[in-house]
Protein backbone atom coordinates (compact mmCIF):
# COMPACT_ATOMS: atom_id res chain seq x y z
CA UNK A 1 0.00 0.00 0.00
CA UNK A 2 1.37 3.25 -0.84
CA UNK A 3 1.88 6.00 1.83
CA UNK A 4 3.79 5.76 5.62
CA UNK A 5 2.96 3.38 8.25
CA UNK A 6 3.90 2.85 11.46
CA UNK A 7 3.56 0.16 13.57
CA UNK A 8 2.87 -1.05 16.32
CA UNK A 9 -0.21 1.62 16.76
CA UNK A 10 -0.51 0.54 20.09
CA UNK A 11 2.06 -0.74 22.47
CA UNK A 12 2.48 -1.05 26.40
CA UNK A 13 5.82 -2.01 27.84
CA UNK A 14 7.54 -1.63 30.97
CA UNK A 15 9.81 1.04 32.63
CA UNK A 16 14.03 -0.37 31.55
CA UNK A 17 13.00 -2.51 28.39
CA UNK A 18 13.95 -1.58 25.10
CA UNK A 19 10.77 -0.81 22.38
CA UNK A 20 11.70 0.09 18.82
CA UNK A 21 8.92 2.15 16.71
CA UNK A 22 8.78 1.43 13.08
CA UNK A 23 7.91 3.36 10.40
CA UNK A 24 8.20 3.14 6.79
CA UNK A 25 7.30 5.03 3.33
CA UNK A 26 6.34 4.25 0.14
CA UNK A 27 7.07 7.65 -1.77
CA UNK A 28 11.05 7.55 -1.59
CA UNK A 29 11.15 10.35 -0.02
CA UNK A 30 14.34 12.10 1.40
CA UNK A 31 13.51 13.75 4.34
CA UNK A 32 12.22 11.23 7.87
CA UNK A 33 11.02 12.74 11.06
CA UNK A 34 10.15 11.96 14.10
CA UNK A 35 7.97 13.80 16.47
CA UNK A 36 5.97 13.63 19.85
CA UNK A 37 2.98 14.55 20.89
CA UNK A 38 2.28 15.31 24.33
CA UNK A 39 -0.50 17.47 25.90
CA UNK A 40 0.70 20.72 26.85
CA UNK A 41 3.47 20.72 24.54
CA UNK A 42 2.37 20.18 20.48
CA UNK A 43 4.22 18.11 18.70
CA UNK A 44 8.10 18.00 18.78
CA UNK A 45 10.82 16.39 16.67
CA UNK A 46 12.89 14.07 18.26
CA UNK A 47 14.95 13.23 15.24
CA UNK A 48 15.36 13.49 11.65
CA UNK A 49 16.91 12.01 8.67
CA UNK A 50 17.87 13.76 5.23
CA UNK A 51 18.67 10.81 3.53
CA UNK A 52 19.86 6.78 3.98
CA UNK A 53 22.62 7.05 6.85
CA UNK A 54 22.11 11.05 7.44
CA UNK A 55 20.03 11.54 10.98
CA UNK A 56 20.69 14.93 13.03
CA UNK A 57 18.79 15.69 16.25
CA UNK A 58 15.85 17.51 16.96
CA UNK A 59 14.64 19.54 19.74
CA UNK A 60 13.99 16.11 22.53
CA UNK A 61 16.45 13.25 21.25
CA UNK A 62 17.90 12.34 24.76
CA UNK A 63 16.55 8.29 25.50
CA UNK A 64 16.29 7.75 21.44
CA UNK A 65 18.16 6.21 19.15
CA UNK A 66 17.33 6.35 15.34
CA UNK A 67 18.78 4.77 12.07
CA UNK A 68 18.77 4.70 8.38
CA UNK A 69 20.09 1.99 6.64
CA UNK A 70 17.50 2.39 3.71
CA UNK A 71 15.28 5.36 2.48
CA UNK A 72 11.82 3.45 2.82
CA UNK A 73 12.62 2.85 6.40
CA UNK A 74 13.77 4.94 9.45
CA UNK A 75 13.29 3.28 13.04
CA UNK A 76 13.12 4.55 16.33
CA UNK A 77 14.18 3.05 19.47
CA UNK A 78 14.01 3.92 23.15
CA UNK A 79 17.13 2.11 24.71
CA UNK A 80 15.04 2.05 28.28
CA UNK A 81 11.88 3.21 28.21
CA UNK A 82 11.35 5.94 31.15
CA UNK A 83 7.30 6.35 32.19
CA UNK A 84 8.33 10.29 30.90
CA UNK A 85 8.42 8.56 27.19
CA UNK A 86 4.46 7.82 27.50
CA UNK A 87 3.06 9.98 24.39
CA UNK A 88 1.93 9.58 20.67
CA UNK A 89 4.71 8.94 18.15
CA UNK A 90 4.12 10.31 14.77
CA UNK A 91 6.60 9.78 11.73
CA UNK A 92 6.66 12.01 8.73
CA UNK A 93 8.58 12.03 5.45
CA UNK A 94 8.87 14.90 2.91
CA UNK A 95 10.88 15.08 -0.58
CA UNK A 96 12.77 18.30 0.81
CA UNK A 97 13.05 19.43 4.22
CA UNK A 98 11.02 22.07 3.88
CA UNK A 99 7.87 21.17 1.61
CA UNK A 100 4.92 19.76 3.10
CA UNK A 101 5.41 16.81 5.59
CA UNK A 102 3.27 13.64 5.10
CA UNK A 103 2.66 11.98 8.72
CA UNK A 104 1.69 8.49 9.95
CA UNK A 105 -1.08 7.60 11.78
CA UNK A 106 0.93 7.95 15.03
CA UNK A 107 1.90 5.25 17.91
CA UNK A 108 0.31 5.50 21.23
CA UNK A 109 3.24 4.43 23.56
CA UNK A 110 2.32 3.81 27.31
CA UNK A 111 5.49 2.87 29.81
CA UNK A 112 4.16 1.61 33.09
CA UNK B 1 14.86 29.74 22.54
CA UNK B 2 12.46 29.33 20.29
CA UNK B 3 8.72 30.15 21.28
CA UNK B 4 5.64 29.44 19.07
CA UNK B 5 1.90 30.87 20.80
CA UNK B 6 -1.39 29.25 19.21
CA UNK B 7 -4.31 30.22 21.40
CA UNK B 8 -4.65 27.13 23.77
CA UNK B 9 -8.35 27.73 24.19
CA UNK B 10 -10.87 26.57 22.26
CA UNK B 11 -12.03 29.02 19.15
CA UNK B 12 -15.84 28.48 18.30
CA UNK B 13 -17.94 29.98 15.72
CA UNK B 14 -21.08 30.03 13.66
CA UNK B 15 -21.39 27.76 10.14
CA UNK B 16 -20.77 30.27 7.49
CA UNK B 17 -18.28 32.52 9.45
CA UNK B 18 -14.69 33.48 8.90
CA UNK B 19 -12.61 31.49 11.57
CA UNK B 20 -9.50 33.11 12.62
CA UNK B 21 -6.37 31.57 14.02
CA UNK B 22 -3.00 33.05 14.85
CA UNK B 23 0.22 32.12 15.20
CA UNK B 24 3.24 34.16 17.33
CA UNK B 25 6.81 33.73 16.90
CA UNK B 26 9.54 34.52 18.92
CA UNK B 27 13.28 34.90 19.05
CA UNK B 28 13.90 33.63 15.24
CA UNK B 29 13.03 34.41 11.63
CA UNK B 30 11.65 31.87 9.89
CA UNK B 31 12.25 31.43 6.24
CA UNK B 32 8.54 28.96 6.06
CA UNK B 33 5.56 29.16 7.89
CA UNK B 34 2.89 25.68 7.46
CA UNK B 35 -0.31 25.15 8.30
CA UNK B 36 -1.44 21.52 9.35
CA UNK B 37 -4.88 20.42 10.10
CA UNK B 38 -5.03 17.47 12.78
CA UNK B 39 -8.32 15.60 13.54
CA UNK B 40 -8.39 13.50 16.93
CA UNK B 41 -6.25 9.82 16.26
CA UNK B 42 -4.94 10.69 13.26
CA UNK B 43 -2.32 12.75 12.10
CA UNK B 44 -1.54 16.47 11.12
CA UNK B 45 -2.55 16.60 7.58
CA UNK B 46 -0.74 19.54 5.59
CA UNK B 47 -2.95 22.30 4.44
CA UNK B 48 -0.61 25.26 3.47
CA UNK B 49 3.22 27.07 2.91
CA UNK B 50 4.08 30.17 2.74
CA UNK B 51 7.49 31.93 2.44
CA UNK B 52 8.72 35.04 4.31
CA UNK B 53 8.79 36.93 1.37
CA UNK B 54 5.31 36.28 0.59
CA UNK B 55 2.49 38.22 2.67
CA UNK B 56 -0.91 36.51 1.43
CA UNK B 57 -1.35 32.81 0.13
CA UNK B 58 -4.57 30.95 -0.81
CA UNK B 59 -6.22 27.83 -1.55
CA UNK B 60 -10.10 27.38 -2.02
CA UNK B 61 -11.72 28.50 1.37
CA UNK B 62 -8.23 29.07 3.44
CA UNK B 63 -5.81 32.14 3.07
CA UNK B 64 -2.84 32.49 4.95
CA UNK B 65 -0.78 35.83 5.44
CA UNK B 66 2.77 36.04 7.26
CA UNK B 67 4.14 39.24 8.86
CA UNK B 68 7.26 38.72 9.84
CA UNK B 69 7.87 42.30 11.06
CA UNK B 70 4.24 41.32 14.00
CA UNK B 71 6.41 37.89 14.40
CA UNK B 72 2.84 36.19 13.30
CA UNK B 73 0.91 34.02 11.15
CA UNK B 74 -3.54 34.30 10.27
CA UNK B 75 -4.82 31.66 9.19
CA UNK B 76 -8.62 31.99 7.79
CA UNK B 77 -11.28 29.68 7.00
CA UNK B 78 -14.18 31.40 5.18
CA UNK B 79 -17.57 30.21 4.69
CA UNK B 80 -16.96 27.83 7.56
CA UNK B 81 -18.16 24.27 7.85
CA UNK B 82 -18.97 22.14 10.71
CA UNK B 83 -16.10 19.96 8.86
CA UNK B 84 -14.00 21.97 9.81
CA UNK B 85 -13.81 21.53 12.85
CA UNK B 86 -10.17 20.09 14.26
CA UNK B 87 -7.10 21.45 15.54
CA UNK B 88 -4.58 23.46 13.35
CA UNK B 89 -1.72 23.48 13.87
CA UNK B 90 1.52 26.08 12.57
CA UNK B 91 4.92 25.30 12.05
CA UNK B 92 8.00 27.30 11.56
CA UNK B 93 11.76 26.30 10.25
CA UNK B 94 14.07 26.58 12.80
CA UNK B 95 16.67 26.10 9.93
CA UNK B 96 16.69 24.19 6.73
CA UNK B 97 15.52 20.95 7.99
CA UNK B 98 14.02 21.41 11.40
CA UNK B 99 10.08 22.69 11.96
CA UNK B 100 9.21 23.35 15.79
CA UNK B 101 5.17 23.46 15.72
CA UNK B 102 2.60 24.89 18.00
CA UNK B 103 0.45 23.27 20.43
CA UNK B 104 -2.57 24.25 18.20
CA UNK B 105 -5.58 25.66 18.25
CA UNK B 106 -9.29 23.56 18.78
CA UNK B 107 -11.59 24.89 16.10
CA UNK B 108 -15.27 24.22 16.57
CA UNK B 109 -18.03 25.03 14.04
CA UNK B 110 -21.66 25.13 15.42
CA UNK B 111 -24.58 24.08 12.60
Amino acid sequence: DAGITQSPRYKITETGRQVTLMCHQTWSHSYMFWYRQDLGHGLRLIYYSAAADITDKGEVPDGYVVSRSKTENFPLTLESATRSQTSVYFCASSDQGVNEQYFGPGTRLTVT
Amino acid sequence: SQKIEQNSEALNIQEGKTATLTCNYTNYSPAYLQWYRQDPGRGPVFLLLIRENEKEKRKERLKVTFDTTLKQSLFHITASQPADSATYLCALDMNFNKFYFGSGTKLNVKP
